[in-house]
């Protein structure tokens, strides 16, 4: 079975500063892991997701995530945070061989400061 | 085009009474997804309906059921409802099941907010 871990259930950054959100996943077999933003009163939206082909993805909004096998990790980072991405960002893996049921993180509150 | 689409978007129930969740999902999905998500809990699993069939069951017990209409949109239904089952149900859609379909993106539903007095 997959597994995912979201380290820090808060993360706070000043406007301009660097966004690092973890996600550490456990899977037997090759994964696909997706990372996607709930704002208040909304469902979740993509921001990006890995399929094994480039280990550094970049999605919407500025946002990218590298794939890094070795360390099991999957972090999202945005150079510099805007007000805008405050939300709850959620981490996912899914495999081929239980196709449809993504396992998520318990989610990552960003507080922008201004 | 139509995103996902959820409702009620509201629904008060009472313990031991029974609710319905509806769901149509994007035109060309056939995969529909249930998820509960209640406050501090992250997103559970709860069901996976494709072409009409339930392909996979989270860890909910079996008054937590449901189906998936020819058209592809479902409904959900709680019966026998309990205090902890207030919390917010998503949907989601993807294209249906086939070799490589764990990289499906799920599109969500902004949800249906159930809460039980």
């Amino acid at each position: 079975a997959q597994s995912v871990t979201q380290l820090g259930s808060h993360v706070s950054v000043s406007e301009g500063a660097l966004v690092l959100l973890r996600c550490n996943y456990s899977s037997s077999v090759p994964p696909y892991l997706f990372w996607y933003v709930q704002y208040p009163n909304q469902g979740l939206q993509l921001l990006l997701k890995y399929t094994s082909a480039a280990t550094l993805v970049k999605g919407i909004n500025g946002f990218e995530a590298e794939f890094k096998k070795s360390e099991t990790s999957f972090h999202l980072t945005k150079p510099s945070a805007h007000m805008s991405d405050a939300a709850e960002y959620f981490c996912a893996v899914s495999v081929n061989t239980n196709a449809g049921k993504s396992t998520f993180g318990d989610g990552t509150t960003l507080t922008v400061k201004p | 085009e139509a995103g996902v689409t959820q409702s009620p978007t509201h629904l008060i129930k009472t313990r031991g009474q029974q609710a319905t969740l509806r769901c149509s999902p994007i035109s060309g999905h056939t995969s529909v997804y249930w998820y509960q998500q209640a406050l501090g809990l992250g997103l559970q699993f709860l069901l996976w309906y494709d072409e009409g069939e339930e392909r996979n069951r989270g860890n909910f017990p079996p008054r937590f059921s449901g189906r998936q209409f020819p058209n592809y949109s479902s409904e959900l239904n709680v019966n026998a409802l309990e205090l902890e089952d207030s919390a917010l149900y998503l949907c989601a859609s993807s294209f249906g099941y086939s070799a490589g379909s764990g990289a499906n993106v799920l599109t969500f539903g902004a949800g249906s907010r159930l809460t039980v007095l």
